[in-house]
């Protein structure tokens, strides 16, 4: 019944591995983001798909790759992980990219490098 | 850079009492959301507004657009200890799907 999914909950990791993030929605959507939520809850937005293309790529370091293999699930690998990685990732979802998007987010990620 | 600053940032309340969060920029945004959190969960649409001067009622809570599409509001009536959450505002520019979260405002009510 979850509508956006994301796995695992919590990701405990060293500073040099490289880990990936799940996530999935069933609500049929074509459009989907994640994001990063720092220690102080500010919420930025990294990537966006639609329909398996990237559409939305800010500022981020090239360490994170998004990957889309169906319009349903998009996951986030991020190679030779740091210390200020460490933060809550949310995958989200819309219809489609048309504003107003109505987003709906997953339970988040909680990513620790130690 | 499109900013939204939230105030107040934090804000602690007794259960029956009205509160207002509010939303500000410099810039003018398409359309402007308002989403709650709670703990250990990800963020949950509350309303969209999208008109200059628009005002939404949900329940005991009313959002307002301002005029010139570069604020808002949220006022809660009577709060309950249920509204404890972190509540942030979200902007969109243009004609893209790229939200700008606000600051925050983590409200606790108390019974």
């Amino acid at each position: 019944d979850t509508a956006v999914s994301q796995t695992p909950k919590y990701l405990v990791t060293q500073m040099g591995n490289d880990k990936s993030i799940k996530c999935e929605q069933n609500l049929g959507h074509d459009t989907m983001y994640w994001y990063k939520q720092d220690s102080k809850k500010f919420l930025k937005i990294m990537f966006s798909y639609n329909n398996k293309e990237l559409i939305i790529n800010e500022t981020v370091p090239n360490r994170f790759s998004p990957k889309s293999p169906d319009k349903a699930h998009l996951n986030l690998h991020i190679n030779s992980l740091e210390l200020g990685d460490s933060a809550v990732y949310f995958c989200a979802s819309s219809q489609d990219y048309r504003p107003p998007v109505e987003q709906y987010f997953g339970p988040g990620t909680r990513l620790t490098v130690t | 850079t499109q900013l939204l600053e939230q105030s107040p940032q934090f804000l602690s309340i007794q259960e029956g009492e009205n509160l207002t969060v509010y939303c500000n920029s410099s810039s003018v945004f398409s359309s402007l959301q308002w989403y709650r959190q709670e703990p250990g969960e990800g963020p949950v649409l509350l309303v969209t507004v999208v008109t200059g001067g628009e005002v939404k009622k949900l329940k005991r809570l009313t959002f307002q657009f301002g005029d010139a599409r570069k604020d808002s509001s949220l006022h809660i009536t009577a709060a309950q200890p249920g509204d404890t959450g972190l509540y942030l505002c979200a902007g969109a520019t243009g004609g893209g799907n790229k939200l700008t979260f606000g600051t925050g405002t983590q409200l606790k009510v108390e019974l």
